[in-house]
């Protein structure tokens, strides 16, 4: 009954790889968001998908893409993987008209570039 | 200077005793205030939300918001070790929430 599950937890590659994060909601929120928290613990939007589209995209480098299939689901791929990408990744989802529901965060994928 | 600014802390209280988390915020606009928490290893998760000033009160958590002042603050009363963990404090700016960098709290049993 995981309301926001992402997968995997734990990821360690290569530089120069690419990898995919995946993640899903069963909350039946219209938006879900990618954020990433680096070693200081500072939660960085990247972006952001209302009913499958596209509506916050921080500036990140463009070897970060996601993909919304559905309004359930919001992936992340990344391209030639860096050192500096290593953080943890957190899938969030929310009502986007529902300002005091908050956001509903998955545990994180924690992304390890070697 | 950052829109939501907090003390990274550490924090160390002894249990039982009261804590005072604190913020400070930058635009005059913004309306509803958040704060949630995080345990080591997971996501945040939503602990109380306030609109624009006063108190809003939930078990052992105040939130409390002066917008005279742009400062925010959480109490926690008879802290328990299960608290300890990163307090962040978020405003919600049309729509798009701006973090603070959160405090971390230590609760000494």
């Amino acid at each position: 009954d995981t309301a926001v599950s992402q997968t995997p937890k734990y990821l360690v590659t290569q530089m120069g790889n690419d990898k995919s994060i995946k993640c899903e909601q069963n909350l039946g929120h219209d938006t879900m968001y990618w954020y990433k928290q680096d070693s200081k613990k500072f939660l960085k939007i990247m972006f952001s998908y209302n009913n499958k589209e596209l509506i916050i995209n921080e500036t990140v480098p463009n070897r970060f893409s996601p993909k919304s299939p559905d309004k359930a689901h919001l992936n992340l791929h990344i391209n030639s993987l860096e050192l500096g990408d290593s953080a943890v990744y957190f899938c969030a989802s929310s009502q986007l008209t529902d300002r005091v529901g908050g956001y509903t965060f998955g545990s994180g994928t924690r992304l390890t570039v070697v | 200077q950052k829109e939501v600014e907090q003390d990274p802390g550490p924090l160390s209280v002894p249990e039982g005793a009261i804590v005072s988390l604190n913020c400070t915020y930058s635009n005059s606009a913004f309306q509803y205030f958040m704060w949630y928490r995080q345990y080591s290893r997971k996501g945040p998760e939503l602990l109380m939300y306030t609109y624009s000033s006063g108190n809003k009160e939930d078990g052992r958590f105040t939130a409390q918001v002066d917008k005279s002042s742009k400062y925010i603050s959480l109490f926690i009363r008879d802290s328990q070790p299960s608290d300890s963990a990163t307090y962040l404090c978020v405003a919600d700016s049309n729509y798009q929430l701006i973090w603070g960098a959160g405090t971390k709290l230590i609760i000494k049993p």
